[in-house]
């Protein structure tokens, strides 16, 4: 167990919808990052922050978005979504400098 | 262009060899490197983090190089076994204070009883 949890872990939803991804990281850890990975692809780099700020960002399309709370929870919105978004989209956190601890994902059927 | 590239070929050995894998860099400049496992369906597991000004850093059967001059990273399993049969990712951290974290695509590593 990683210490950071996804919800949901399976999504099943049409193209045009909306849906959010929610990620809790690891108790103390700051950074968020989040990542897609199609079907035998790479890891892409969408979005990272920093103690609730946006500090770096990847191919995010701007149908994405996403947010870090107070909480240090965060959220990636994925609307108008067509086909080609179906995926793996993994949370990652990390203290300042160390290694990033992974959640277990959500997979996303866009049908 | 950036590109971390690492071999797309999977990697086959046998029980009890060892698996050399490669990470190549190119117009990044990392404050340090990581090596990640990943199984299929499942999330990226952190397993060794290398800095800059280290050469070689070493957790049990596991080796890591890092040649900033060459932009280039290997990653040892001595003594693999089966169970050790998974995708290895090499990940640049940038030197931004936040840590941007990069990943390179991937070698995958079947080890053969």
């Amino acid at each position: 167990d990683s210490g950071v949890t996804q919800t949901p872990k399976h999504l099943i939803t049409a193209t045009g919808q909306r849906v959010t991804l929610r990620c809790s990281p690891r108790s103390g850890d700051l950074s968020v990052y989040w990542y897609q990975q199609s079907l035998d692809q790479g890891l892409q780099f969408l979005i990272q922050y920093y103690n609730g700020e946006e500090r770096a960002k990847g191919n995010i399309l701007e149908r994405f978005s996403a947010q870090q709370f107070p909480d240090l929870h965060s959220e990636l919105n994925l609307s108008s979504l067509e086909l080609g978004d179906s995926a793996l989209y993994f949370c990652a956190s990390s203290a300042r400098r160390g290694g990033a601890f992974f959640g277990q994902g959500t997979r996303l059927t866009v049908v | 262009s950036q590109k971390i590239e690492q071999n797309s070929e999977a990697l086959n050995i046998q029980e009890g060899k060892t698996a050399t894998l490669t990470c190549n860099y190119t117009n990044y400049s990392p404050a340090y490197l990581q090596w990640y496992r990943q199984d299929p369906g499942r999330g990226p597991v952190f397993l060794l983090l290398i800095r800059e000004n280290e050469k070689e850093k070493r957790k049990e059967r596991l080796k890591v190089t890092f040649d900033t001059t060459l932009k280039q990273s290997l990653f040892h399993i001595t003594a693999s076994q089966p169970a050790d049969s998974a995708t290895y990712l090499c990940a640049l951290v940038m030197n931004t204070g936040f840590q941007k974290l990069v990943f390179g695509t991937g070698t995958r590593l079947l080890v053969s009883p």
